[in-house]
């Protein structure tokens, strides 16, 4: 079914670790985004990225590394995890060229950091 | 400060009742859109409504209103006629000029008692 993908839905791991959170949408959007949500602080932007291989810091993006090398990928890595980072993360898509421009947005991905 | 702010963490609301959803937004630019994103308690973020800056009228999906209030910088979502599919969270979103970066508020949560 078309749209976007994330993987894996729910993951625990440990501090220091290096965690994955893949994302896929088959819309051939330009641009991706990864978020973050917190309790008491909405959805808060991680990094985003307007085409493969140029992407943009957001709000939150310390501890974050993304890499788009094909238009519809764009994974998000924590390179040594940290609770903190404990959150759901979505991946967003979003069509330029209409009149709204809204997100369209993954399913989330709750990830433990223990 | 913040770009966009809810104040209403919680709203009850009886179903076939209208509710009003309350958002305000902080922003110097001319051009900009808002967005109302909802979320059921599985998670995924659905978009429901969008205004633009520029939009005379108030935009309408179904039982959705925007109520566009340009200089009290407010656009609250209105409800109308709940059913009990609609208890979620409630996000409102700005979006900047041409700009790919959305601010959230940190969401409320309607609950829709029968």
């Amino acid at each position: 079914d078309a749209g976007i993908t994330q993987s894996p839905r729910y993951k625990i791991t440990e501090t220091g670790r290096q965690v994955t959170l893949m994302c896929h949408q088959t819309w051939s959007h330009s641009y991706m985004f990864w978020y973050r949500q917190d309790l008491g602080h909405g959805l808060r932007l991680i990094y985003y990225s307007a085409a493969a291989d140029i992407t943009d810091k957001g709000e939150v993006p310390d501890g974050y590394v993304v890499s788009r090398s094909k238009t519809e990928n764009f994974p998000l890595t924590l390179e040594s995890a940290t609770r903190s980072q404990t959150s759901v993360y979505f991946c967003a898509s979003k069509l330029t060229g209409t009149n709204t421009g809204e997100l369209f947005f993954g399913e989330g991905s709750r990830l433990t950091v223990l | 400060a913040q770009k966009i702010t809810q104040t209403q963490p919680g709203m009850f609301v009886q179903e076939k009742e209208a509710v009003t959803l309350d958002c305000t937004y902080d922003t110097s630019d001319q051009s900009y859109g808002l967005f109302w994103y909802k979320q059921p308690s599985s998670g995924e973020m659905i978009f429901l409504i969008y205004q633009g800056s520029y939009d005379e009228q108030n935009a309408t999906e179904g039982r959705y209103s925007l109520n566009f209030q340009k200089a009290r910088k407010s656009a609250n979502l209105v409800i109308s006629a709940s059913q009990l599919g609609d208890s979620a969270m409630y996000f409102c979103a700005m979006r900047e000029g041409g700009g790919n970066q959305f601010y959230f508020g940190t969401g409320t949560s309607l609950t829709v008692i029968p």
